[in-house]
């Protein structure tokens, strides 16, 4: 079965710091990745997904299947970023269901 | 136009009681789904729907969860004889396409 890991419940950073919230997976096929975001007080949205190799809002994460990760990294961490991430994985199959993990709060200072 | 809708968006109610939970999806979204979030836990798939029927129910937890869907519009989640334990955060989402998913802001479930 797959299963997503966050291993840090609570991050906190300093603004302009780099920042990385840590996911690793385990999964035996190919699964296809994303990360998801919930601001204060608004629903869980889509940041990115692997599938797309892009940069949203300064955030980018490499795919690492030696190590089956899929870390989220941001160079400069603003205040903005404050919020609660959770990584995810679709694993195979026509239902495109997914898997979570528990969440990460990032807490960018002033 | 307008995202995913839920209602109610909280809800307390009595041990014993069945509750009824719903969603609108996006118009258009074939792909329906429920997931739930139990304090200091990830999402949980519930059950998947495409169109009117349900593929995927493996993520109900027992007997006592249902749900159903009309054409590709509302759905509704039915918990009977609530427990304690299904205090929860309900999420719906919808999909017209396989890869992104639209949540709805949820219904804070409290079984007392």
């Amino acid at each position: 079965a797959q299963r997503v890991t966050q291993p840090e419940k609570l991050l906190s950073v300093f603004k302009g710091a780099p920042v990385e919230l840590k996911c690793n997976y385990s999964y035996s096929g190919s699964p296809e990745l994303f990360w998801y975001v919930q601001y204060s007080r608004q629903r869980l949205q889509l940041l990115l997904r692997h599938i797309s190799r892009e940069s949203i809002k300064g955030f980018t994460a490499d795919l690492n299947k030696g190590e089956t990760s899929f870390h989220l990294k941001k160079p400069f961490a603003q205040e903005e970023d404050s919020a609660m991430y959770y990584c995810a994985l679709i694993s195979g199959g026509s239902n495109y269901k997914l898997t979570f993990g528990k969440g990460t709060l990032l807490t960018v200072n002033p | 136009g307008a995202g995913v809708s839920q209602s109610p968006s909280n809800k307390v109610t009595e041990k014993g009681k069945d509750v009824e939970l719903r969603c609108d999806p996006i118009s258009g979204h074939t792909a329906l789904y429920w997931y739930r979030q139990r304090l200091g836990q990830g999402l949980e798939f519930l059950i998947y729907f495409q169109g009117n029927s349900a593929p995927d129910k493996s993520g109900l937890p027992s007997d006592r969860f249902s749900a159903e869907r009309t054409g590709e519009s509302v759905s509704t989640l039915t918990i009977q004889r609530t427990q304690q334990e299904d205090s929860a955060v309900y999420l719906c989402a919808s999909s017209s396409s396989p890869y992104e998913q639209y949540f709805g802001p949820g219904t804070r479930l409290t079984v007392t």
